[in-house]
C-alpha cells in the first residue's frame, strides 16, 4: 500500500495564481482532510471530509475550496494564490467505522506539499 | 482555542537520557494523541489513549492521561538519537473523526 500520496511535492506560484493540490489515500478511509503548517507551529485544519461526495469547513478555510468526488481522493484548491498561503500543506485520512470508532482518531498522513507563493 | 498545548517548545537531551513533553488542554476529550514529525516529513502516528485511561505503553514509549488536571505526558527512555523530531499531542473532542493539534515540542538528542 502506498498510504496517503500528495502532488505535487514543491511548487512556486505568483499572486493571483490558481492551482490544485491532490491528496490520494489507498486504504479505504471515509475521512480526509487538509492541514497547513506554518514554520515552528503545529497543523491548522482547513477543510476536512467524512465521505465522498462531502465536505466540512476547518479552522482557517477563507481562501481555499475543496471537493471529494471519489473515496480516495481529497482536492484542495486555491483560487487567487497569496502569500499568505505560502506554507507546507499537509493531507491525512483515517478510518471510520461504528465498532472501531477510537480509530477514526488516528489519521495517517502524506509527505506535504511546499508551496510558496511570491 | 481548545488546542493542547506542548510543553516545553524545545528539549535538548545526550543519547540515552529520558525525555519527558507535556500537553495540556481546556476541553474535556474523547482521547488524545501522540504523533512525530520529522525534519521535512509528515507526522506519524505514535500512540492514542482514550479519556478512561491513565497509562499506555508502547515500546520505549509511555503516555500518562490525567483528565483532572486536563493534561498528557509523553515519556521516551532511553532515548536514541534518531527520536530526534517535532512531537506534537492531538486531541478529539468529539466523535466526529476531527482532532485539534498542538504547536508541538522540538527534541534533539545528542549522541
Amino acid at each position: 500500500n502506498a498510504g496517503v500520496t500528495q502532488t505535487p511535492k514543491f511548487r512556486v506560484l505568483k499572486t493571483g495564481q490558481s492551482m490544485t493540490l491532490l491528496c490520494a489515500q489507498d486504504m479505504n478511509h471515509e475521512y480526509m482532510y487538509w492541514y497547513r503548517q506554518d514554520p515552528g507551529m503545529g497543523l491548522r485544519l482547513i477543510h476536512y471530509s467524512v465521505g465522498e461526495g462531502t465536505t466540512a469547513k476547518g479552522e482557517v478555510p477563507d481562501g481555499y475550496n475543496v471537493s471529494r468526488l471519489k473515496k480516495q481522493n481529497f482536492l484542495l484548491g486555491l483560487e487567487s494564490a497569496a502569500p499568505s498561503q505560502t506554507s507546507v500543506y499537509f493531507c491525512a485520512s483515517s478510518y471510520s467505522g461504528a465498532r472501531r470508532q477510537l480509530e477514526t482518531d488516528t489519521q495517517y498522513f502524506g509527505p506535504g506539499t511546499r508551496l510558496t507563493v511570491l | 482555542s481548545q488546542q493542547g498545548e506542548e510543553d516545553p517548545q524545545a528539549l535538548s537531551i545526550q543519547e540515552g537520557e529520558n525525555a519527558t513533553m507535556n500537553c495540556s488542554y481546556k476541553t474535556s476529550i474523547n482521547n488524545l494523541q501522540w504523533y512525530r514529525q520529522n525534519s521535512g516529513r509528515g507526522l506519524v502516528h505514535l500512540i492514542l489513549i482514550r479519556s478512561n485511561e491513565r497509562e499506555k505503553h508502547s515500546g520505549r514509549l509511555r503516555v500518562t492521561l490525567d483528565t483532572s488536571k486536563k493534561s498528557s505526558s509523553l515519556l521516551i527512555t532511553a532515548s536514541r538519537a534518531a527520536d530526534t523530531a517535532s512531537y506534537f499531542c492531538a486531541t478529539a473532542y468529539t466523535n466526529a473523526g476531527k482532532s485539534t493539534f498542538g504547536d508541538g515540542t522540538t527534541l534533539t538528542v545528542k549522541p
